[in-house]
């Protein structure tokens, strides 16, 4: 069975500082890996996908994720954190087309001004 | 761009009781979940539907759950008797055809009293 871990639970950085936050996979075949935010009462928005190809994916808000299947991780970075990126980060990895997603534990993500 | 939206935002029923979350998908969308997330946990996968029946659910979902499209446009998660222990955020998603991300809607808070 898959699972996601995410060491992080609690990640600080200052306004306009990099950010990366890590997420680890276990899977057997090929994943396909996504990133979702969720802001305070919010649901979980998509920030990126990997299914397959260039393992450098951009998504949306300035994110982009890097698959390294040598480490089995999908880590999130950001060059410069914004003040409104503050919110919960989940990795995910989903098996195929209309199957579950696996969640990992989330991290919280705090920006100092 | 179109959304998958959840009535209501926010249930409080009595333990013992039923209840019925809502959920309308996006309108082309074929896949439909329900996950759930305990407060300060991580998202739990629930139950997958596909062509008008379950096709994969967790050890969550008991007999006391179930799942109906009712009418082709909405998505139900009916609890029959309600435990403490499922107060919860409830999260309905969905996705197309193919190798889609599942796109969430804002979910649920199911609060047993």
């Amino acid at each position: 069975a898959q699972s996601v871990t995410q060491p992080d639970i609690h990640i600080t950085v200052s306004e306009g500082a990099s950010l990366e936050l890590r997420c680890n996979y276990s899977y057997g075949a090929t994943p396909y890996l996504f990133w979702y935010v969720q802001s305070p009462g919010q649901g979980l928005q998509l920030l990126l996908k990997y299914f397959s190809g260039d393992t450098l994916v951009q998504g949306i808000k300035g994110f982009e994720a890097e698959f390294k299947r040598s480490q089995s991780s999908f880590n999130l970075r950001k060059p410069s954190v914004h003040w409104s990126d503050a919110a919960e980060y989940f990795c995910a990895v989903g098996r195929n087309y209309g199957q579950n997603f696996v969640f990992g534990p989330g991290t919280r993500l705090s920006v100092l001004p | 761009e179109p959304e998958v939206t959840q009535t209501p935002s926010h249930q409080v029923t009595q333990m013992g009781q039923e209840v019925i979350l809502r959920c309308v998908p996006i309108s082309n969308h074929l896949y439909f979940y329900w996950y759930r997330q305990i407060l300060g946990q991580k998202v739990e996968f629930l139950v997958s539907f596909y062509n008008n029946e379950i096709s994969e659910k967790s050890e969550i979902f008991d007999d006391q759950f179930s799942v109906e499209r009712p009418d082709g446009s909405n998505f139900t998660l009916k609890i029959r008797s309600t435990k403490l222990e499922d107060s919860a955020m409830y999260f309905c998603a969905s996705s197309g055809k193919g190798l889609q991300p599942q796109h969430f809607g804002d979910g649920t808070r199911l609060s047993i009293l």
